[in-house]
Protein backbone atom coordinates (compact mmCIF):
# COMPACT_ATOMS: atom_id res chain seq x y z
CA UNK A 1 0.00 0.00 0.00
CA UNK A 2 1.46 3.68 -0.99
CA UNK A 3 1.35 6.34 1.61
CA UNK A 4 2.85 9.99 1.95
CA UNK A 5 3.49 12.47 4.19
CA UNK A 6 4.36 15.68 4.17
CA UNK A 7 6.17 17.01 7.03
CA UNK A 8 7.88 21.24 7.50
CA UNK A 9 7.52 23.91 9.34
CA UNK A 10 3.94 24.99 10.24
CA UNK A 11 5.08 28.93 10.41
CA UNK A 12 7.95 30.88 7.80
CA UNK A 13 8.63 34.10 7.98
CA UNK A 14 8.42 36.21 4.90
CA UNK A 15 11.40 35.96 2.68
CA UNK A 16 12.48 33.12 3.87
CA UNK A 17 12.76 29.78 1.88
CA UNK A 18 10.21 26.93 2.60
CA UNK A 19 11.52 23.53 3.17
CA UNK A 20 9.06 20.42 2.84
CA UNK A 21 9.63 16.94 3.14
CA UNK A 22 7.52 14.07 1.73
CA UNK A 23 8.57 10.27 3.25
CA UNK A 24 6.47 7.66 1.58
CA UNK A 25 6.50 3.99 1.39
CA UNK A 26 5.03 1.54 -0.84
CA UNK A 27 6.80 2.26 -4.03
CA UNK A 28 10.30 3.46 -5.03
CA UNK A 29 11.46 6.31 -7.10
CA UNK A 30 14.29 4.23 -8.33
CA UNK A 31 11.70 1.98 -10.19
CA UNK A 32 11.07 3.41 -13.94
CA UNK A 33 7.77 5.37 -14.21
CA UNK A 34 7.35 6.26 -10.67
CA UNK A 35 6.78 10.34 -9.98
CA UNK A 36 6.40 12.49 -6.25
CA UNK A 37 4.36 15.84 -7.23
CA UNK A 38 3.91 18.82 -4.99
CA UNK A 39 0.06 20.66 -4.98
CA UNK A 40 -0.88 23.34 -2.67
CA UNK A 41 -4.71 24.70 -1.51
CA UNK A 42 -4.28 27.86 -0.19
CA UNK A 43 -7.42 28.36 2.31
CA UNK A 44 -10.62 28.88 0.38
CA UNK A 45 -8.96 28.66 -2.78
CA UNK A 46 -8.38 25.84 -5.46
CA UNK A 47 -5.44 23.19 -6.20
CA UNK A 48 -2.94 24.39 -7.37
CA UNK A 49 0.21 22.32 -8.69
CA UNK A 50 3.75 22.98 -7.93
CA UNK A 51 6.19 20.66 -9.33
CA UNK A 52 7.20 16.92 -10.17
CA UNK A 53 9.85 14.71 -10.13
CA UNK A 54 10.28 11.59 -11.96
CA UNK A 55 12.63 8.15 -11.19
CA UNK A 56 15.29 9.69 -13.27
CA UNK A 57 15.40 12.70 -11.39
CA UNK A 58 13.39 14.64 -14.45
CA UNK A 59 12.03 17.71 -13.23
CA UNK A 60 8.97 19.84 -13.72
CA UNK A 61 7.77 22.75 -12.10
CA UNK A 62 4.49 25.07 -12.60
CA UNK A 63 5.60 28.23 -15.00
CA UNK A 64 4.01 30.73 -12.77
CA UNK A 65 6.40 29.41 -9.40
CA UNK A 66 9.71 27.55 -11.36
CA UNK A 67 12.17 30.21 -10.27
CA UNK A 68 11.21 30.03 -6.45
CA UNK A 69 11.12 26.18 -6.37
CA UNK A 70 13.98 23.23 -6.22
CA UNK A 71 12.38 19.72 -5.90
CA UNK A 72 14.72 16.67 -5.43
CA UNK A 73 14.59 13.21 -4.49
CA UNK A 74 16.83 10.49 -2.16
CA UNK A 75 15.71 7.35 -2.74
CA UNK A 76 18.16 5.76 -0.14
CA UNK A 77 15.49 7.36 2.33
CA UNK A 78 12.25 7.53 0.03
CA UNK A 79 11.77 11.38 0.42
CA UNK A 80 11.41 13.84 -2.13
CA UNK A 81 11.99 17.23 -0.85
CA UNK A 82 10.90 20.85 -2.09
CA UNK A 83 12.39 23.86 -1.25
CA UNK A 84 10.50 27.36 -1.86
CA UNK A 85 12.29 30.55 -1.92
CA UNK A 86 11.43 34.20 -1.01
CA UNK A 87 7.98 33.05 1.25
CA UNK A 88 5.07 35.68 1.10
CA UNK A 89 2.01 35.57 2.98
CA UNK A 90 0.20 34.63 0.03
CA UNK A 91 1.91 31.47 -0.24
CA UNK A 92 0.19 30.15 2.95
CA UNK A 93 -1.50 27.20 2.10
CA UNK A 94 -2.11 23.29 2.67
CA UNK A 95 0.86 21.75 1.01
CA UNK A 96 0.32 17.98 -0.36
CA UNK A 97 2.97 15.72 -1.92
CA UNK A 98 0.97 12.97 -4.52
CA UNK A 99 2.20 10.04 -6.07
CA UNK A 100 1.82 9.44 -9.43
CA UNK A 101 3.39 6.61 -11.97
CA UNK A 102 3.51 6.10 -15.58
CA UNK A 103 0.59 3.31 -16.73
CA UNK A 104 -2.97 3.92 -17.14
CA UNK A 105 -2.65 6.77 -14.54
CA UNK A 106 -0.17 8.87 -16.42
CA UNK A 107 -0.96 12.38 -15.44
CA UNK A 108 -2.84 11.66 -12.27
CA UNK A 109 -2.70 11.35 -8.55
CA UNK A 110 -3.61 8.58 -7.09
CA UNK A 111 -2.19 8.67 -3.75
CA UNK A 112 -1.85 11.65 -1.26
CA UNK A 113 -0.99 12.99 1.93
CA UNK A 114 -3.00 14.53 4.61
CA UNK A 115 -1.20 17.68 3.83
CA UNK A 116 0.54 20.21 6.17
CA UNK A 117 -0.60 23.58 6.25
CA UNK A 118 1.99 26.48 6.30
CA UNK A 119 1.52 29.97 7.54
CA UNK A 120 3.26 32.94 6.16
CA UNK A 121 3.86 35.79 9.07
CA UNK A 122 6.17 38.24 10.61
CA UNK B 1 -8.71 27.32 -18.01
CA UNK B 2 -11.17 25.03 -15.90
CA UNK B 3 -14.29 26.23 -15.08
CA UNK B 4 -16.74 24.46 -12.57
CA UNK B 5 -20.10 24.76 -12.00
CA UNK B 6 -22.07 25.04 -9.85
CA UNK B 7 -19.97 26.58 -6.98
CA UNK B 8 -22.07 24.82 -4.23
CA UNK B 9 -24.72 22.33 -4.54
CA UNK B 10 -26.91 22.01 -2.01
CA UNK B 11 -28.49 18.63 -1.80
CA UNK B 12 -30.17 15.46 0.57
CA UNK B 13 -28.53 11.89 0.96
CA UNK B 14 -30.10 9.64 -1.61
CA UNK B 15 -30.45 12.57 -4.38
CA UNK B 16 -28.61 12.58 -7.60
CA UNK B 17 -25.40 15.13 -7.91
CA UNK B 18 -24.44 16.45 -11.48
CA UNK B 19 -20.99 18.54 -11.64
CA UNK B 20 -19.63 20.27 -14.52
CA UNK B 21 -16.02 20.90 -15.73
CA UNK B 22 -16.39 22.81 -19.29
CA UNK B 23 -12.33 23.77 -19.86
CA UNK B 24 -11.41 26.75 -22.57
CA UNK B 25 -9.77 24.26 -25.23
CA UNK B 26 -10.45 21.00 -26.18
CA UNK B 27 -8.94 18.37 -23.49
CA UNK B 28 -10.23 15.52 -24.87
CA UNK B 29 -10.35 12.98 -22.60
CA UNK B 30 -7.70 13.31 -20.27
CA UNK B 31 -9.66 14.72 -17.50
CA UNK B 32 -9.53 13.82 -13.96
CA UNK B 33 -11.82 14.77 -10.74
CA UNK B 34 -10.80 14.77 -6.90
CA UNK B 35 -12.74 14.39 -3.49
CA UNK B 36 -11.43 16.28 -1.07
CA UNK B 37 -12.66 16.38 2.87
CA UNK B 38 -11.19 18.71 5.36
CA UNK B 39 -8.06 17.03 7.51
CA UNK B 40 -8.01 13.96 4.52
CA UNK B 41 -5.99 13.54 1.69
CA UNK B 42 -7.47 14.13 -1.01
CA UNK B 43 -8.85 11.00 -3.42
CA UNK B 44 -8.93 9.94 -7.50
CA UNK B 45 -12.30 8.89 -8.16
CA UNK B 46 -12.14 9.13 -11.77
CA UNK B 47 -9.40 9.44 -14.60
CA UNK B 48 -9.63 10.05 -18.58
CA UNK B 49 -13.02 11.47 -18.44
CA UNK B 50 -15.10 8.18 -17.31
CA UNK B 51 -12.67 5.31 -16.18
CA UNK B 52 -13.23 4.98 -11.96
CA UNK B 53 -10.25 4.46 -9.86
CA UNK B 54 -9.37 1.40 -7.82
CA UNK B 55 -11.84 1.16 -5.21
CA UNK B 56 -14.30 3.96 -6.03
CA UNK B 57 -17.95 2.94 -5.73
CA UNK B 58 -20.25 2.83 -9.40
CA UNK B 59 -22.20 5.63 -8.16
CA UNK B 60 -19.76 7.97 -9.18
CA UNK B 61 -19.53 8.21 -12.83
CA UNK B 62 -17.74 10.61 -15.03
CA UNK B 63 -18.39 11.54 -18.62
CA UNK B 64 -17.76 13.89 -21.05
CA UNK B 65 -14.95 14.93 -23.75
CA UNK B 66 -13.38 17.78 -25.46
CA UNK B 67 -14.34 20.49 -23.58
CA UNK B 68 -17.60 19.63 -21.40
CA UNK B 69 -17.53 17.08 -18.82
CA UNK B 70 -19.47 16.22 -15.57
CA UNK B 71 -19.37 13.94 -12.71
CA UNK B 72 -22.80 12.59 -11.70
CA UNK B 73 -23.03 10.92 -8.10
CA UNK B 74 -26.26 9.26 -8.65
CA UNK B 75 -27.78 8.59 -5.27
CA UNK B 76 -25.69 10.58 -2.55
CA UNK B 77 -24.45 8.84 0.69
CA UNK B 78 -23.80 10.85 3.53
CA UNK B 79 -19.77 10.37 3.28
CA UNK B 80 -19.63 12.55 -0.16
CA UNK B 81 -20.30 15.65 1.36
CA UNK B 82 -17.18 17.24 0.29
CA UNK B 83 -15.49 19.20 -2.42
CA UNK B 84 -14.85 17.92 -6.11
CA UNK B 85 -12.27 19.21 -8.10
CA UNK B 86 -11.26 18.52 -11.76
CA UNK B 87 -7.89 18.22 -13.28
CA UNK B 88 -6.56 18.33 -16.27
CA UNK B 89 -3.39 16.46 -17.01
CA UNK B 90 -0.60 18.03 -18.84
CA UNK B 91 2.88 19.37 -18.43
CA UNK B 92 1.33 21.92 -16.47
CA UNK B 93 -1.37 20.42 -14.92
CA UNK B 94 -4.17 22.85 -14.14
CA UNK B 95 -7.11 22.62 -11.37
CA UNK B 96 -10.96 23.67 -11.81
CA UNK B 97 -12.09 26.37 -8.84
CA UNK B 98 -14.34 23.09 -6.96
CA UNK B 99 -17.76 22.55 -6.40
CA UNK B 100 -18.91 22.16 -3.06
CA UNK B 101 -21.34 19.55 -2.20
CA UNK B 102 -23.23 20.18 0.64
CA UNK B 103 -26.57 18.70 2.97
CA UNK B 104 -29.52 20.69 2.26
Amino acid sequence: QITLKESGPTLVRPTQTLTLTCTFSGFSLSESGEGVNWIRQPPGKALEWLALIYWDDDKLYSPSLENRLTITKDTSKNQVVLTMANMDPVDAATYYCAHAAYGSLTGYYDYWGQGTLVTVSS
Amino acid sequence: VLTQSPATLSLSPGERATLSCRASQSLSKYLAWYQLKPGQAPRLLIYNASNRAPGIPARFIGSGSGTDFTLTISSLEPEDFAVYYCQYRSSWPRFGQGTKVEIK
